[in-house]
């Protein structure tokens, strides 16, 4: 079955960019969409923003200026970078494979910290 | 995009049926049968546990089931347990091809 592993630093640095990696193995990373969702400590599920197997994108509106989300097929990952990180950042990002309008298979979760 | 509105807080004695709803808009909730719902237990990732508004993943009890109604879909669940005991959110699609999640409830098990 398909399974979700999220990898990067768990340490960013306030003003830099947080960059997180989700490989996917078990299946094929197409013709899905991809997704990425976040949860600051204590507080609820935001979504952050998905990616088509094509590349197409949508992204959450109060993330759209810093978030970028790409997919490379060749590898079977898509990746998250976040610009200029902030202490509101901080959360366990979670990456998903997006089936229509639900998300059905989920990873385990990574924790970032933005702290100097 | 605002969050879909749910309760923030629900709660039930083993045996019985609660109900948890999430209210939306025309522009998510109302206007597209993209509603899913997700549970979350303490340290776990959300796993989903309806789609489509009514439709239930393989392996998912029964006990749960969904609807909805104008701009506000429900998540009921039958037959309480205590492994229900867990955060639920709802999401939706929305008009601007984005998603959007509810603020998420806690149930309790009595």
């Amino acid at each position: 079955q398909v399974q979700l592993q999220e990898s990067g630093p768990g340490l960013v640095k306030p003003s830099e960019t947080l960059s997180l990696t989700c490989t996917v193995s078990g299946g094929s990373i197409s013709p899905y969409y991809w997704s990425w969702v976040r949860q600051p400590p204590g507080k609820g599920l935001e979504w952050v923003g998905y990616v088509y197997y094509s590349g197409s994108t949508s992204y959450n509106p109060s993330l759209k200026s810093r978030v970028t989300i790409s997919v490379d097929t060749s590898k079977s990952q898509f990746s998250l970078q976040l610009r200029s990180a902030t202490a509101a950042d901080t959360a366990l990002y979670y990456c998903a494979r997006l089936a229509g309008g639900f998300m059905d298979v989920w990873g385990k979760g990574t924790t970032v910290t933005v702290s100097s | 995009q605002s969050a879909l509105t749910q309760p923030a807080s629900v709660s039930g004695s083993p045996g019985q049926s609660i109900t948890i709803s999430c209210t939306g808009t025309s522009s998510d909730v109302g206007g597209y049968n993209y509603v899913s719902w997700y549970q979350q237990h303490p340290g776990k990732a959300p796993k989903l546990m309806i789609y489509e508004v009514t439709n239930r993943p393989s392996g998912v009890s029964n006990r749960f089931s969904g609807s909805k109604y104008g701009y506000t879909a429900s998540l009921t669940i039958s037959g309480l347990q205590a492994e229900d005991e867990a955060d639920y959110y709802c999401s939706s699609y929305t008009s601007s091809s984005t998603l959007v999640f509810g603020g998420g409830t806690k149930l309790t098990v009595l």
